[in-house]
C-alpha cells in the first residue's frame, strides 16, 4: 500500500531532551516536507526537500534540522526542546512535478514538550 | 503574507443539507485543492482546480473558483455524518517557491 508513516505518533518529552520523528514513504517521491500544525494557525512548513541530500528551510525552521540521506527517509530533528514546539507535526511526500498538485500526508505526530 | 482567509471557521449542519466552505487569497495563483482532515489525522487530497477552470465536480463536491475575487469555494452536497472533518484549501502560488500554502480550515460538523 502506497503511504507515508510517520513515528512515534504521540510522544511527551521534557525540554531539552533530543528527539527525531522518522518519516518514511514507499512511493518514491522526490519530494517531502515537514509542517506543524497549531490551532488557529493551519499547517506550516518547517523543512522540505526536493531530492537526496538537498534540503531547505521552510516557514518556520528554527528549532529543527532534517536531514536527507536516502530518497524515502525525511526525519525531524528536536536537538532541544522548547514548550512552543508542543504542536501536531505532519510529513508530506510528493513527486516533483506534482509538488504543486498533490501532496500524500502521514498521520501526524503530537508531540507534547513539558 | 501568501495566507488567506477560509470562512467560516466552524459549521454545523444537519445530514442531508449541504455545506458550503469558502477561500480567499491574495496573490495569484496556478491551481487551487481542497484536503480534508479527519480528527487529528493526516491530510487527504480531494479535488484540484486550475486558475483557468471556473468550475469542478467529483462525486458529491463541487468546487468553484473565481480568480478576479479571488475566492474559491467547496459545497459537499447531501452532506453525512461521515463527512465530519476540518477542510483546508491550499493554494499553488504563480512562481515563488515550490510549495502550498494553507488555509486554517473550517471545522465541519454533520449531525445524524
Amino acid at each position: 500500500e502506497a503511504q507515508v508513516t510517520q513515528n512515534p505518533r504521540y510522544l511527551i518529552t521534557v525540554t531539552g531532551k533530543k528527539l527525531t520523528v522518522t518519516c518514511s514513504q514507499n512511493m518514491n517521491h522526490e519530494y517531502m516536507s515537514w509542517y506543524r500544525q497549531d490551532p488557529g494557525l493551519g499547517l506550516r512548513q518547517i523543512y522540505y526537500s526536493m531530492n537526496v541530500e538537498v534540503t531547505d528551510k521552510g516557514d518556520v525552521p528554527e528549532g529543527y534540522k532534517v536531514s536527507r540521506k536516502e530518497k524515502r527517509n525525511f526525519p525531524l530533528i528536536l536537538e532541544s526542546p522548547s514548550p512552543n514546539q508542543t504542536s501536531l507535526y505532519f510529513c508530506a511526500s510528493s513527486f516533483l512535478a506534482d509538488i504543486k498538485e498533490t501532496q500524500y500526508f502521514g498521520p501526524g505526530t503530537r508531540l507534547l514538550v513539558l | 503574507s501568501q495566507q488567506g482567509e477560509e470562512d467560516p471557521q466552524a459549521l454545523s449542519i444537519q445530514e442531508g443539507e449541504n455545506a458550503t466552505m469558502n477561500c480567499s487569497y491574495k496573490t495569484s495563483i496556478n491551481n487551487l485543492q481542497w484536503y480534508r482532515q479527519n480528527s487529528g489525522r493526516g491530510l487527504v487530497h480531494l479535488i484540484l482546480i486550475r486558475s483557468n477552470e471556473r468550475e469542478k465536480h467529483s462525486g458529491r463536491l463541487r468546487v468553484t473558483l473565481d480568480t478576479s475575487k479571488k475566492s474559491s469555494s467547496l459545497l459537499i452536497t447531501a452532506s453525512r455524518a461521515a463527512d465530519t472533518a476540518s477542510y483546508f484549501c491550499a493554494r499553488a502560488h504563480r512562481g515563488g517557491s515550490e510549495k502550498l500554502v494553507f488555509g486554517k480550515g473550517t471545522k465541519l460538523t454533520v449531525n445524524p
